[in-house]
Formats: structure tokens, C-alpha cells, sequence
């Protein structure tokens, strides 16, 4: 079946570092693949989407770029604030799955100032 | 704001009661996801409803049930609850049906059971 797999947390850095999480994906059919954000205390929101191989979706100085090799949509961000502090969940959409949404088990991030 | 709205904010409650929550989607959306955040399982799947019918099951429990009503808006019903029921209850909304599917969250329940 379908599956996402991301690093484990916490992930911990210093303002204006460089930070990408890692983020895997298994899927039966040509799945869209997300980056959600969760601040403390609120929902889910998007964070950038892609719809199909080599698309690079991004938002906010953020970045990932949909991998059919690799089977991977890793998270990149070049500098890293503060107010980036939240939980970020990696989830594919598999249209033969009748758009099921599965969401990885999120990472955690801390930055300090 | 998602445009996904929730209520309520906060419920307590006890052990063996039922409570219902309550989920009003984006203009438009036909489709309600209902999910579980607590803080040893991540965030769970657990239902989702498309125009009034229920299109996926996740790992909801029998105690749990849910609906949507004809105005689109749906309602998780949890029952005899117990303890290890306490976590954050979310909401999504999507138009559903179409690539790529992203869903707009509600800022969710968070249910105490004492």
C-alpha cells in the first residue's frame, strides 16, 4: 500500500542555517506530493505541493522538488528564522487510491535565534 | 484561515460519555476528512466523506462514527469514551476527485477525557 516515511525529530538549528528534511514516499500509482506545516497550537496548513515528476514546488523560501527515482520530495530551506519553528508532515495524494491523503509522521523542528 | 471551521474549541469530559464535534467545510469542498492528533500516534486517519457518502475508512474505532448532512457540514460522534481517547481532533476539507487533492484543516477539538 501506500506510505510515507520522514526523518525523525526534533530537528534542532541555529537562525540562518541550512535545513532539509527528508522525506520518502511509496505509491501504486503517480501520487501528488505535499509539505504541510503545523505551527503550535493550529492546524495544518499547505506548505507547496507537487503534481508530477521533476515539478519543484515552493513557498516561503522553502523547497522540494518531486523525485520518481528516488521516490523522494525532500524539504529545503537555505536559511532558516525562528518563526519557521513548527511540526512539518510530507503526504502523498495516490488518485488510484481514490485521493486518499497518507501523511508522514512529521518532524518537528526547533530553531534558535 | 482555511475557511474550515470547527466547533467546539475545547471539550472535557468523562470517562463513558459521548460527545459530538462539529465540522463546517470551505465553500465549495464536498469532501470532509476527520482526523486524530495525539501525541504518540502522529496525526490518524480516520474518515472521509464525499457529497454526503462515505468514501475511505481509516483506522477509526466502533465507538467513533461520523455523517455529513445534505448542507455538506459533518459530525464525529465518539462514545463511550475512554482515556486514551484525548487528543486533538482535526477537520479537512477538499474540492475531492481532482489532482492534486489538497485539503484546507480546520483548527481542531481538543478533547480532554478525565
Amino acid at each position: 500500500g501506500n506510505s510515507v516515511t520522514q526523518m525523525e525529530g526534533p530537528v534542532t538549528l541555529s537562525e540562518e542555517a541550512f535545513l532539509t528534511i527528508n522525506c520518502t514516499y511509496t505509491a501504486t500509482g503517480y501520487p501528488s506530493l505535499f509539505w504541510y506545516v503545523q505551527y503550535p497550537g493550529e492546524g495544518l496548513q499547505l506548505l507547496l505541493k507537487a503534481t508530477k515528476a521533476d515539478d519543484k514546488g515552493s513557498n516561503k523560501g522553502f523547497e522540494a522538488t518531486y523525485r520518481k527515482e528516488t521516490t523522494s520530495f525532500h524539504l529545503e530551506k537555505g536559511s532558516v528564522q525562528v518563526s519557521d519553528s513548527a511540526v512539518y508532515f510530507c503526504a502523498l495524494s495516490d488518485p488510484t487510491g481514490g485521493f486518499k491523503t497518507i501523511f508522514g509522521a512529521g518532524t518537528r523542528l526547533f530553531v534558535k535565534a | 484561515d482555511s475557511g474550515v471551521t470547527q466547533t467546539p474549541k475545547h471539550l472535557i469530559t468523562a470517562t463513558g460519555q459521548r460527545v459530538t464535534l462539529r465540522c463546517s467545510p470551505r465553500s465549495g469542498d464536498l469532501s470532509v476528512y476527520w482526523y486524530q492528533q495525539s501525541l504518540d500516534q502522529g496525526l490518524q486517519f480516520l474518515i472521509q466523506y464525499y457529497n454526503g457518502e462515505e468514501r475511505a475508512k481509516g483506522n477509526i474505532l466502533e465507538r467513533f462514527s461520523a455523517q455529513q448532512f445534505p448542507d455538506l457540514h459533518s459530525e464525529l460522534n465518539l462514545s463511550s469514551l475512554e482515556l486514551g481517547d484525548s487528543a486533538l481532533y482535526f477537520c479537512a476539507s477538499s474540492v475531492a476527485g481532482e489532482r492534486p487533492n489538497e485539503q484546507f484543516f480546520g483548527p481542531g477539538t481538543r478533547l480532554t477525557v478525565l
